[in-house]
């Protein structure tokens, strides 16, 4: 079991562009949750997607959209990217019937 | 919507000693409440947890307990150990952790050898 599996690891970006973060949930996990991490705090809740529909969504901009596809495995997309969107974006998975949400190793995006 | 407010901040103990993390929630409704220890540069990973029908949960050296009345919970890790060094999150949750997490802001632990 490969557990919770992110692409690509680091990223840089320039203002303005867009990006596209992939994750794929560990085996027997049907719930995939995204957040943000900066420097130096706690992760940030984006959103989580079942049965490829967006379920949750934390307080973040429109600028910010995901997908999830029916063998699990979800995108998070950033339009526009700020400066401010510089993080670690961690993928998160669980079970339906679970408690625990297992993490990925996290993608670094650096906007410059 | 939900808060969690986690002190201190850093903490630093003797190897041996015991280390003590403790949060604060506000959403009377989070009944799931799971700890994470995040080394550098590494992805968080879950080392314990509580529901909310439970006061006291312990696991080896490490014990979580939870007051529903007063909303807080504490990590209780004993006989520290230098690889216990990593920065630790409290988080809360609603639906027994099926929808989202909210984080408290993390302790830094510093085991001093």
């Amino acid at each position: 079991d490969a557990g919770v599996t992110q692409s690509p690891t680091h990223l840089i970006k320039t203002r303005g562009q867009q990006v596209t973060l992939r994750c794929s949930p560990k085996s027997g996990h049907d719930t995939v949750s995204w957040y943000q991490q900066a420097l130096g705090q706690g992760p940030q809740f984006i959103f989580q997607y079942y049965e490829e529909e967006e379920r949750q969504r934390g307080n973040f901009p429109d600028r910010f959209s995901g997908h999830q596809f029916p063998n699990y495995s979800s995108e998070l997309n950033v339009n526009a990217l700020l400066l401010g969107d510089s993080a670690l974006y961690l993928c998160a998975s669980s079970p339906e019937q679970g408690n625990e949400q297992f993490f990925g190793p996290g993608t670094r995006l650096t906007v410059l | 919507g939900e808060n969690v407010e986690q002190h201190p901040s850093t903490l630093s103990v003797q190897e041996g000693d015991s280390a003590v993390i403790k949060c604060t929630y506000s959403d009377s409704a989070s009944n799931y409440f799971p700890w994470y220890k995040q080394e550098l540069g590494k992805r968080p990973q879950l080392i314990i947890d509580i529901r909310s029908n439970v006061g006291e949960k312990k696991d080896q050296r490490i014990a979580v307990t939870l007051n529903k009345t007063a909303k807080h919970f504490s990590l209780h890790i004993t006989e520290t150990q230098p690889e216990d060094s990593a920065v630790y999150f409290c988080a809360a949750s609603t639906n027994f952790g099926n929808e989202k997490l909210t984080f408290g802001t993390g302790t830094r632990l510093t085991i001093i050898p």
